[in-house]
This record gives C-alpha cells, sequence and structure tokens, in this order.
C-alpha cells in the first residue's frame, strides 16, 4: 500500500497570505493524485485532480504541482473560507489512499 | 446536480453487520463512474473503502476482504455497502461518493453517516 505523508501537520497562516502543502508518496503515483478541502461536519470536496486539474467551479487560487512522489498545494492568497483541513489522495494504484491532512488554521 | 445520500443504522451491535445504502441522483448508477465507499475516524483520519462498478466489478481495501460486500441496485439506482463482523474499530463517519471517470478520485460525495459499533 502507498503511504501518503503530509506536512506541516498545521500551518498557521492570515488572511491574504500563501499556503504551501506538500504531500509526499512513499512509491511513484505518477501523476494521479488529488487533493480536497473539508471543513468541520462536512464531507471533503475534490479541489485538484491528477496533480495540477482543478475540480470544477475550483477558484484560481488554488493549484497543484508534483508529479511521481512529490506533490504540492498551494493556496496563493488565504480567503476567510480556506481554513480547513485539506487531503491528498492518490488514484494510481490499489487500494487508494489518503494522507494524514494539513490543518490550515487562522493566525 | 448529482447527489449521494447515505442510510443505514446509525449504531450496530459488535459481532453483527453493518449495512448502508447509498442513494444515487442525477446520474444513472450504469454510468461510467465507480462507486465508492470511504470512512473517517479521528485516530486513523480518512480511509478508502472499496469501489463497485455498474458491472459487479469491485475492489477493496485488502484489510476489510472477507467482511466487506458491495452492491449495486440498478431499479433503485443505489449501491450499499455490508460489513460483517463488526468490531468497535469500525466505529466511524462512512462516506459513500462518485469518482471521476478514469477512477480513484472522488468528486461527489454523501453528507456521511456516523455508525457506531456498540458492545
Amino acid at each position: 500500500e502507498i503511504v501518503l505523508t503530509q506536512s506541516p501537520a498545521t500551518l498557521s497562516l492570515s488572511p491574504g497570505e500563501r499556503a504551501t502543502l506538500s504531500c509526499r508518496a512513499s512509491q511513484s503515483v505518477g501523476s494521479y493524485l488529488g487533493w480536497y478541502q473539508q471543513k468541520p461536519g462536512q464531507a471533503p470536496r475534490l479541489l485538484i485532480y491528477d496533480a495540477s486539474n482543478r475540480a470544477t467551479g475550483i477558484p484560481a487560487r488554488f493549484s497543484g504541482s508534483g508529479s511521481g512522489t512529490d506533490f504540492t498545494l498551494t493556496i496563493s492568497s488565504l480567503e476567510p473560507e480556506d481554513f480547513a483541513v485539506y487531503y491528498c489522495q492518490q488514484r494510481g494504484t490499489w487500494p487508494r489512499t489518503f494522507g494524514q491532512g494539513t490543518k490550515v488554521e487562522r493566525k | 446536480q448529482v447527489q449521494l445520500q447515505e442510510s443505514g443504522p446509525g449504531l450496530v451491535k459488535s459481532s453483527g453487520t453493518l449495512s448502508l445504502t447509498c442513494a444515487v441522483s442525477g446520474d444513472s448508477i450504469s454510468s461510467s463512474h465507480w462507486w465508492n465507499w470511504v470512512r473517517q475516524t479521528p485516530e486513523k483520519g480518512l480511509e478508502w473503502i472499496g469501489e463497485i462498478f455498474h458491472s459487479g466489478s469491485t475492489n477493496f481495501v485488502p484489510s476489510l476482504k472477507g467482511r466487506i460486500t458491495l452492491s449495486v441496485d440498478k431499479p433503485q439506482n443505489q449501491f450499499s455497502l455490508k460489513l460483517s463482523s463488526v468490531t468497535a474499530a469500525d466505529t466511524a463517519v462512512y462516506y459513500c461518493a462518485r469518482a471521476l471517470l478514469g477512477g480513484g478520485l472522488l468528486d461527489y460525495w454523501g453528507q456521511g453517516i456516523l455508525v457506531t459499533v456498540s458492545s
């Protein structure tokens, strides 16, 4: 099973700042990685699929990059609604696996 | 607009069987998407459980093989999860979700249902 390790565990930032989140895979997943946002009491929401493609309706301030084992989610300028937990997930092989999450909290 | 809705008992006795159904609207269960189950706990985070295609093809997480059954009900446009021999470790919020074309990544999710396994 592929293990996804996200860092940092918590990111403390202010609105308007840039957020950079990392996801590292224990073996290559090609470009088959996605990012989700989850707010308390809600289901995860797909932000990015296949490393760099924004899902439908996702604002341009969210961008993804990377391939192989190292991936990054960047939020260019944090809006108040962006404070949440972010997860990566790979679809390169079975079983599908998720990272443990990065919490973006308000400083 | 695609919508998914989980239903089923919120409380299951230890050693019993957890049974959940996911009703799909806005898309056909017979479309080219895979239909997934994911669970979440504070301790383990998000855990992908398994997926099913309308043909009946399935993939599961190895740790649950032997206990898990997935099925599709085309007339009702829904799919189901059965997990047998449950323990407290199966207590979680269970989500059903649709995968993007190509599989794996989940673009539509249900709201989630908390299932507690009691002793």
